[in-house]
C-alpha cells in the first residue's frame, strides 16, 4: 500500500524568508501524481501545487516549488518569500494514475513569524 | 478550479439524533465522492468513497450503519450521521473528483462541516 511521510510536524518561517516542507512516499507504482494541499485555519483545503510522476521537470506556482526526486520518492515543498498568509497546514498527498483515493500525509503546521 | 460546496459548515446536535451533510459539485459531474474526518491538527482520515449510482466503499473500521453515505446523483452526495454519539463530534470534508474529464489524480474539496454532539 501507498504511504506519504511528512517527517516535520511544525516548521516555522521568517517573513520573506524561504521554507522547505518535507515529504517521502513509497509507492511501487511507475505513474503518479503528487500534490501539496494548503489547509489554513478556515480548514478549507487548498491545492498549492500538483506533479505528475513521468515529468522530469519539477512544478512551480510563482512562490511556490517543489523538489521531485523520483528515485529517492521524495516530494518537498519550497515557500519562497514567505507571507503571513502563508501560515497553514500542509499535506502532502499521492494519487495512483488509475485510482481513486488520494493518500495524504500527517501534515507540517507552518507558521510565519513578522 | 472547480467548486464543491459542503453545508451545513456548523452544526450542533443531541446525542441519539441524526444528522445529514450534504455535498454538491457546483459545475462539474462527481463521479466519484470522498468522505474525511479530520481531528485536530491530524491529517484526513478516509472514511469511505462512493461512486453515483452505487453503494460506498467504506474503509476498515469505519461503521457502515452509523455513517451513510448515498450517491444519488452526480452532483450529490450525503453522509448522515446516525444516533450520532459526542465521539462523532469531528470535522468532516467531502471532496469529488471527475474521473471523466478532469485532471488525473485531482480532488476537490468542500469547507467541510464541524460537527457537535451535546
Amino acid at each position: 500500500a501507498q504511504t506519504v511521510t511528512q517527517s516535520q510536524p511544525e516548521m516555522s518561517v521568517q517573513e520573506a524568508e524561504t521554507v522547505t516542507l518535507s515529504c517521502t512516499y513509497d509507492t511501487s507504482e511507475s505513474d503518479y501524481y503528487l500534490f501539496w494541499y494548503k489547509q489554513p485555519p478556515s480548514r478549507q483545503m487548498i491545492l498549492v501545487i500538483r506533479q505528475e510522476a513521468y515529468k522530469q521537470q519539477n512544478a512551480t506556482e510563482n512562490r511556490f516549488s517543489v523538489n521531485f526526486q523520483k528515485a529517492a520518492k521524495s516530494f518537498s515543498l519550497k515557500i519562497s518569500d514567505s507571507q503571513l498568509g502563508d501560515a497553514a497546514m500542509y499535506f502532502c498527498a499521492y494519487s495512483p494514475e488509475y485510482g481513486n483515493k488520494l493518500v495524504f500525509g500527517a501534515g507540517t503546521i507552518l507558521r510565519v513569524k513578522s | 478550479g472547480a467548486v464543491v460546496s459542503q453545508h451545513p459548515s456548523r452544526v450542533i446536535c443531541k446525542s441519539g439524533t441524526s444528522v445529514k451533510i450534504e455535498c454538491r459539485s457546483l459545475d462539474f459531474q462527481a463521479t466519484t465522492m470522498f468522505w474525511y474526518r479530520q481531528f485536530p491538527k491530524q491529517s484526513l482520515m478516509l472514511m469511505a468513497t462512493s461512486n453515483e449510482g452505487s453503494k460506498a466503499t467504506y474503509e476498515q473500521g469505519v461503521e457502515k450503519d452509523k455513517f451513510l453515505i448515498n450517491h444519488a446523483s452526480l452532483t450529490l452526495s450525503t453522509l448522515t450521521v446516525t444516533s450520532a454519539h459526542p465521539e462523532d463530534s469531528s470535522f468532516y470534508i467531502c471532496s469529488a473528483r471527475d474521473l471523466l474529464t478532469g485532471r488525473p489524480g485531482e480532488a476537490f474539496f468542500g469547507q467541510g462541516t464541524r460537527l457537535t454532539v451535546v
